[in-house]
This record gives structure tokens, sequence and C-alpha cells, in this order.
């Protein structure tokens, strides 16, 4: 069974520092894997993906994760934070691509000014 | 494209009450999926769809029916609510390769 772990509910950051937002996944099989955003009162949307093509994957609003086989993890980072990137941040594994998602519980994060 | 949207955005019901919460999606996909989101538990899967006709359950089914009686359309029923099942409900839905998009929620409250 798959699982994902979230490290940190609640993430703190200044603005303009580094975020890392952790996230580690158990899987039998190689993975695709996703990064979340929820904004206030607002349904997820697609930050970025993992489909086995490059391990270092660029997203939206300057994020990034990189896949790590050997760690089994997916880690979320931006070099520096915005006030706008407070939201509650997912990550989720698929065994199949589009199928069966298991979500991590979430982290929020709040950029301090 | 409205993408995934959801009906009712709230609603407070009396325990053993019913109800239905409806999806719609306008992007063709074959897949559809129920979620419930918890604090602190991230979202569960309740009840999910591989196309027109086919339900399946997910993780945390109990309580719940869904029905797909239309492709774009994914209906998730309470036949008798109870205050366990106060959550924000959402809706999402995928193609049969590709990431899940998701509706902007429904808050249910059950007293």
């Amino acid at each position: 069974a798959q699982s994902v772990t979230q490290l940190g509910s609640h993430v703190s950051v200044s603005e303009g520092a580094l975020v890392l937002l952790r996230c580690n996944y158990s899987s039998s099989v190689p993975p695709y894997l996703f990064w979340y955003v929820q904004y206030p009162n607002q349904g997820l949307q697609l930050l970025l993906k993992y489909t086995s093509a490059a391990t270092l994957v660029k997203g939206i609003n300057g994020f990034e994760a990189e896949f790590k086989k050997s760690e089994t993890s997916f880690h979320l980072t931006k070099p520096s934070a915005h006030m706008s990137d407070a939201a509650e941040y997912f990550c989720a594994v698929a065994p199949n691509y589009g199928q069966n998602f298991v979500f991590g519980p979430g982290t929020r994060l709040s950029v301090l000014p | 494209n409205a993408g995934v949207t959801q009906t009712p955005k709230f609603r407070v019901l009396k325990t053993g009450q019913s109800m239905t919460l409806l999806c719609a999606q306008d992007m063709n996909h074959e897949y559809m999926y129920w979620y419930r989101q918890d604090p602190g538990m991230g979202l569960r899967l309740i009840h999910y769809s591989v196309g027109e006709g086919t339900t399946a359950k997910g993780e945390v089914p109990d309580g719940y029916n869904v029905s797909r009686l239309k492709k774009q359309n994914f209906l998730l029923g309470l036949e008798s609510a109870a205050p366990s099942q106060t959550s924000v409900y959402f809706c999402a839905s995928s193609p049969l390769v590709g990431e899940q998009f998701f509706g902007p929620g429904t808050r249910l409250t059950v007293l």
C-alpha cells in the first residue's frame, strides 16, 4: 500500500527566505508524484508533477521539486518566499498516472513579513 | 470551460437528514472522484468512478452512496447524515492519463 508523509504540519518562513516542504512516500512500484496547493476556501490546484521524466521538476509560481528514488522523497522548494505563497500544500502519490491518488496530510505554509 | 463545479457550496443538515451533492465537469474526463477533507488528515477518497455507469469504493465509503448516470456528472449522497460527516467535500476529475482537477468544495455541517 502506498502512503505519503509530510514532515511538519505547519511551516513558517520569512518573506524572501527559502521554502522547503518535505514529502516522503512509500510505494512498491515507481510512482507518479504530485504537489498541489490549496488557498483558503478553494479547491486544490496542481503545482507540479513527476512522471518519470526529469528528476527535477519545475512548476508554477517558481516552485520546483526533486525526485530522489534512493531517499523516497519529493521535496518542494522555492528560493524566495512571497506573501502570496501562504497556503496549504499537499503531496500525492499514484501508482498509475491519473488514478487512485494517495494524499499526504498537508503542510500549512505561513509567510511572515 | 468551467472545469469542475460543485453544488451547493455550503449546507447545514440535522442528524438523520439526507442530501445529494452534485459534481459536474466539462472536460470530458473519464474518471471522477469524491474526497472529504478533515483537519490534519489530508484528503481521503470516498468513492470514485472510472466511467459512466460505474462506481467503486474508496478509503472511507461508509455512509455515502454515489451515482454516475452521465459522464459529466458524479453525485454523492448521504442517506442519513451524522455529525461525523461534517467535513469539506471535494470532487475531482481526470482523463485516462493525467492529473486530477478539483472543484471548489462543499462545506457540510451536520448538527
